[in-house]
């Protein structure tokens, strides 16, 4: 299973796109790239999914060079309420294998007024 | 927006006792998960389930730990003996279909042993 890295904390104000940057250096050919993001005390809430260059859905974009071996999610304009921890995760093999897969710690971003 | 649904919100047991979380998957979802995440760290996959199987488990899902879909509704994650380690938030989660990178989870079972 790829290990993934993420910046333990991040800091933002409202209004400006934030950039999160995973690293994931031992990604294998079939995984996919997923974010989820979660508030304190709820489950974790599918935010976007991409296997390679650029996927944009209505809530966020995910970049992903063409060597595979990072990704950024990028949140544009973001809010009071986009303050939560949010998580890159790394496929065992495609889309539907994420049953078992590894969640690091995650990114603490706080959006501040 | 169909959604997960899990009940209790929050249990409260004595140490040894015997807990059952409830959860009601998105009802045309087939795959459906247990996670546990103890307060202030990791989410932990426990256990995947289809056609009323379990699909894969980890290492922490060990024999006091089951599942059931009893009725075709409800899946439950049953302790049987728990332990103050067992204290918790579990999350229940259900994907349509295995090539779906969507997981849809619920809002999570605190589980408190004392």
């Amino acid at each position: 299973l790829a290990k993934t890295t993420q910046p333990i904390s991040m800091d933002s104000y409202e209004g400006q796109e934030v950039n999160i940057t995973c690293s994931h250096n031992n990604i294998a050919t079939n995984d996919y790239i997923t974010w989820y993001q979660q508030f304190p005390s709820q489950g974790p809430r599918f935010i976007i999914q991409g296997y390679k260059t650029k996927v944009t859905n209505e809530v966020a974009s995910l970049f992903i060079p063409a060597d595979r071996k990072s990704s950024t999610l990028s949140l544009p304009r973001v809010s009071l309420s986009d303050t939560a921890v949010y998580y890159c995760l790394v496929g065992d093999g495609g889309p539907g294998n994420n049953r078992k897969l590894i969640w690091g710690l995650g990114t603490s971003l706080a959006v501040n007024p | 927006e169909p959604e997960v649904t899990q009940t209790p919100s929050h249990q409260v047991t004595q140490m040894g006792q015997e807990v059952i979380l409830r959860c009601v998957p998105i009802s045309n979802h087939l795959y459906f998960y247990w996670y546990r995440q103890i307060l202030g760290q990791k989410v932990e996959f426990l256990v995947s389930f289809y056609n009323n199987e379990i699909s894969e488990k980890s290492e922490i899902f060990d024999d006091q730990f089951s599942v059931e879909r009893p009725d075709g509704s409800n899946f439950t994650l049953k302790i049987r003996s728990t332990k103050l380690e067992d204290s918790a938030m579990y999350f229940c989660a259900s994907s349509e279909y295995v090539g779906s990178g969507e997981l849809f989870f619920g809002e999570g079972s605190r589980l408190t042993v004392l």
